[in-house]
Order: structure tokens, then C-alpha cells, then sequence
């Protein structure tokens, strides 16, 4: 079936990289995505990647997908207090377009001043 | 353009009662789909719609229904509401691209 999973937790020191890592299981994928929910928010789109792609960067994101492996990692470069809150990596499955998505359990991200 | 907009923002219900979650997005969006959020748990997709008229069932698709008379609207029925649907509810919707979805602001629900 289709399942996406995460770690839970991540604590870093404002200013360092931060590194969140997701596996995904179905292979026909055609985007995945991360998602950022601050408390109390909503979901919002980060970034995403298309699955023929192994890296995406923008500013201060990258994203790296290893296809082999099934597995997706955001990588948050310089990170701030802001960037505190949970991130879901998510994928769209099926190589179809269903407008569904399979979300992870979210990594809940800890900036330390 | 309003986005996706969700009322309400909050309710609280007794087990046993009915009521229907509000969903309306203003983008000519062909895709729409309702998730639940618990805590450890992520989204998980409840019901989905590719098109007015065409509805599907996601993960948990039991104890909630569907309908898709319109492009904008997706409404969420609960028929009888249990404990166990306490949680928070994001309705989101995307073109047939699906390159991203659009999320609501979120229905917080209490069923005691």
C-alpha cells in the first residue's frame, strides 16, 4: 500500500543546516512535496519535486530525491527561528492524476537561538 | 481571489448529532479533497473529487459523505458524529495539474 514516513523530531542551533529525511513507498509517484504547518496554521507548499528529478533548489531550500532508494530529504540551509514547525513530506500517488495526496506523520523541527 | 475558505472555524458537537463542514474554493479548481489531522498521525485523505459530479473515498472515508454538485463547492457530512472524528479538518483543492494543492484554514471539531 501506499505509506510515507517520517521522523518526528529534529532540534538544531539557529544558523545551522537542517536536514529532514522521508521515505515513500510507491514508486510511480509523480511529485513529491513538502509542506510547512506553523501552529495553528494551515498546510503551506514549500516545494516539490518532479519524480524524473534528483535535486531542486530554491534559495534556501533543497530538496533531494533518491529514486532507488525511495527516498526524499529537505535540506533547510541557514535555518531561523521562523523556520520552527512541523514539515510534511507528502507524494501524489499513482502515475495518474488524482489530485490525492499520502502525507507523512510531519518532523516537527526545533530552532534553538 | 479568496483561495479555499472553510467554515467553521470551530464547533463543537454532541455524539450522535449531524452537521456538514463548509468547503468553497474560488479557482475553477477541478480537484478537491478533504483530509483529517491528529496529532502523530499526519493528513490522512478522507474523500476526494476529481470533477463536479465524481467523488472517490481516500483512507478513512468511513463515518463521513461526500457530494460535488458544483466545481466550487465540497461540502463534508457528518451523519452522526462520534468521539473518534474529534479533529482537525483541511479541505484542499488544486488544477487537474496537481503540481500544487491549495489548502484551507482549517475546522476545528470537538464531538464530545
Amino acid at each position: 500500500g501506499e505509506d510515507v514516513e517520517q521522523s518526528l523530531f529534529l532540534s538544531v542551533r539557529e544558523g545551522d543546516s537542517s536536514v529532514i529525511n522521508c521515505t515513500y513507498t510507491d514508486s510511480s509517484s509523480t511529485y513529491l512535496y513538502w509542506y510547512k504547518q506553523e501552529p495553528g496554521a494551515g498546510l503551506q507548499l514549500l516545494t516539490y519535486i518532479f519524480s524524473n528529478m534528483d535535486m531542486k533548489q530554491d534559495q534556501r531550500l533543497t530538496v533531494l530525491l533518491n529514486k532507488k532508494d525511495k527516498h526524499l530529504s529537505l535540506r533547510i540551509a541557514d535555518t531561523q527561528t521562523g523556520d520552527s514547525a512541523i514539515y510534511f513530506c507528502a507524494e501524489s500517488p499513482g502515475s495518474g492524476n488524482t489530485g490525492k495526496l499520502i502525507f507523512g506523520q510531519g518532523t516537527t523541527l526545533q530552532v534553538k537561538p | 481571489n479568496a483561495g479555499v475558505t472553510q467554515t467553521p472555524k470551530f464547533q463543537v458537537l454532541k455524539t450522535g448529532q449531524s452537521m456538514t463542514l463548509q468547503c468553497a474554493q474560488d479557482m475553477n479548481h477541478e480537484y478537491m479533497s478533504w483530509y483529517r489531522q491528529d496529532p502523530g498521525m499526519g493528513l490522512r485523505l478522507i474523500h476526494y473529487s476529481v470533477g463536479a459530479g465524481i467523488t472517490d473515498q481516500g483512507e478513512v472515508p468511513n463515518g463521513y459523505n461526500v457530494s460535488r454538485s458544483t466545481t466550487e463547492d465540497f461540502p463534508l457530512r457528518l451523519l452522526s458524529a462520534a468521539p473518534s472524528q474529534t479533529s482537525v479538518y483541511f479541505c484542499a483543492s488544486s488544477p487537474h495539474t496537481v503540481e500544487t494543492q491549495y489548502f484551507g484554514p482549517g475546522t476545528r471539531l470537538l464531538v464530545l
